[in-house]
């Protein structure tokens, strides 16, 4: 089983700032995708096949990497990205996830 | 646009079975997509569990192959999970998502149902 490890656990930030999110894959993947969870809600789909935004996701979440290192960047931070960030693998079996990155807006 | 919603009892008692369903709407279940269960116990992080194909094709989690089970319903567009000999370890929110036939990634998601094992 791929073991997806993400660091940092936490991260607290200013409105503005760049954060930069990593996801270690414990062997090659194809691609990753990201996901990011509100309290109290459901995970929703940001990036797939590792570079992709999905519908709707502004152009602010990028994603790149490849191999065994990713990272999910969100160029300039805004309080409703507080939130979980889960990095995910399934063209291995059995599929992954990370166990999150919690960010925090100061 | 696609939406899945999670049904089933919020509460089980230890050994016991938990069952729930999904019903899908917005896309017609026998169309190219796979389904899945993922579930996140209290505090932690996400985990998958079992999914099914548009074939009928299954795959489980290997620690849980034994006692668990996914199922479709297409007449009714819905699927299903039955998990058997419940533990206080299978206490969690339980979701049901899904996603494109040869994508690796979960487009759709239910809302999540919370589920307790408990006496």
């Amino acid at each position: 089983e791929i073991v997806l490890t993400q660091s940092p656990a936490t991260l607290s930030l200013s409105p503005g700032e760049r954060a930069a999110l990593s996801c270690r894959a414990s062997q090659s993947v194809r691609n990753l995708a990201w996901y990011q969870q509100k309290s109290g809600q459901a995970p929703r789909l940001l990036m797939y096949d590792t570079s992709h935004r999905a519908t709707g996701i502004p152009d602010r979440f990028s994603g790149s990497g490849s191999g065994t290192d990713f990272s999910l960047t969100i160029s300039s931070l805004e309080p409703e990205d507080c939130a979980v960030y889960y990095c995910q693998q399934r063209s291995n079996w059995p599929p992954t996830f990370g166990q999150g990155t919690r960010l925090e807006i100061k | 646009q696609v939406q899945l919603q999670e049904s089933g009892p919020g509460l089980v008692k230890p050994s016991g079975t938990l069952s729930l369903t999904c019903a899908v709407s917005g896309v017609s279940f026998s169309t190219d997509n796979w389904w899945t269960w993922v579930r996140q116990p209290p505090g932690k992080g996400l985990e998958w569990i079992a999914e099914i194909y548009n074939n009928g094709d299954t795959n489980y989690k290997s620690s849980l192959k034994s006692r668990v089970t996914i199922s479709a319903d297409r007449s009714r567009n819905q699927f299903s999970l039955k998990l058997t000999s419940v533990t206080a370890a299978d206490t969690a929110v339980y979701y049901c998502t899904g996603g494109q036939s040869g994508t690796y990634h979960h487009d759709y998601w239910g809302q999540g149902i919370p589920v307790t094992v408990s006496s």
